[in-house]
């Protein structure tokens, strides 16, 4: 049964700081991983998608790595910004299995 | 092109009581999934559906809970009766196929309060 682990479960930086966000798993049989953004009270954006065999994607500020052998991913944020405040998490995909989440990081960017 | 869209987006109902949540998903999307997350745990998922299939409904918590997707279409889940355990956010998505390349697309949610 694949298990998805976020950690930290929190973290605050101060404005401009670049930071990691880490992401493991149990299972490395996967399609895909997803790094989706939840604003409080909000639906779940989805920032970034990398296929099994991928090793990493990038948006703008943003970067994902993922090494499916070691069931780990990571995703770093340069110049952090107080907008970037959220909760992020990541969520892996099997075959015909649906996401599978982690419970997430929540992410406070001090101005 | 609109999003996966859901309705209520919060709903607050007495033990006992009946409550049908609405999702549309992205025109288009075959796939069509309902996912759940209670208070302090991780999101999970409920049910799948392929057009008007359930695919898959293993994440179906009992027989309390009942989604239909009549033409493949919009979709909708009822809680009858809800219970307080059913409190939680519940999620709605889309994707095209259901591929490895293929991403998911979320709903806001609706926010499911039982008291």
């Amino acid at each position: 049964k694949q298990e998805v682990t976020q950690i930290p479960a929190a973290l605050s930086v101060p404005e401009g700081e670049n930071l990691v966000l880490n992401c493991s798993f149990t299972d490395s049989a996967i399609y895909n991983l997803q790094w989706f953004r939840q604003d409080p009270g909000k639906g779940l954006t989805s920032l970034l998608l990398i296929q099994s065999s991928q090793r990493e994607q990038t948006s703008g500020r943003l970067n994902a790595s993922l090494d499916k052998s070691s069931g780990r991913s990571t995703l770093y944020i340069a110049a952090s910004q107080p907008g970037d405040s959220a909760t992020y998490l990541c969520a892996v995909k099997g075959g015909n299995t649906p996401l599978v989440f982690g419970k997430g990081t929540r992410l406070s960017v001090i101005a | 092109e609109a999003g996966v869209t859901q309705f209520p987006s919060h709903s607050v109902i007495e033990k006992g009581q009946t409550v049908t949540l609405r999702c549309d998903p992205i025109s288009g999307h075959d796939n069509l999934y309902w996912y759940r997350r209670v208070m302090g745990k991780e999101i999970k998922f409920l049910l799948h559906f392929v057009k008007e299939s359930k695919q898959d409904e293993s994440g179906m918590p009992n027989n309390r809970f009942l989604a239909e997707r009549t033409g493949g279409t919009y979709s909708t889940l009822k809680v009858q009766p809800a219970e307080l355990e059913d409190s939680g956010v519940y999620f709605c998505a889309s994707s095209q196929v259901a591929g490895s390349d293929t991403e998911a697309f979320f709903g806001q949610g609706t926010r499911l309060t039982v008291v």
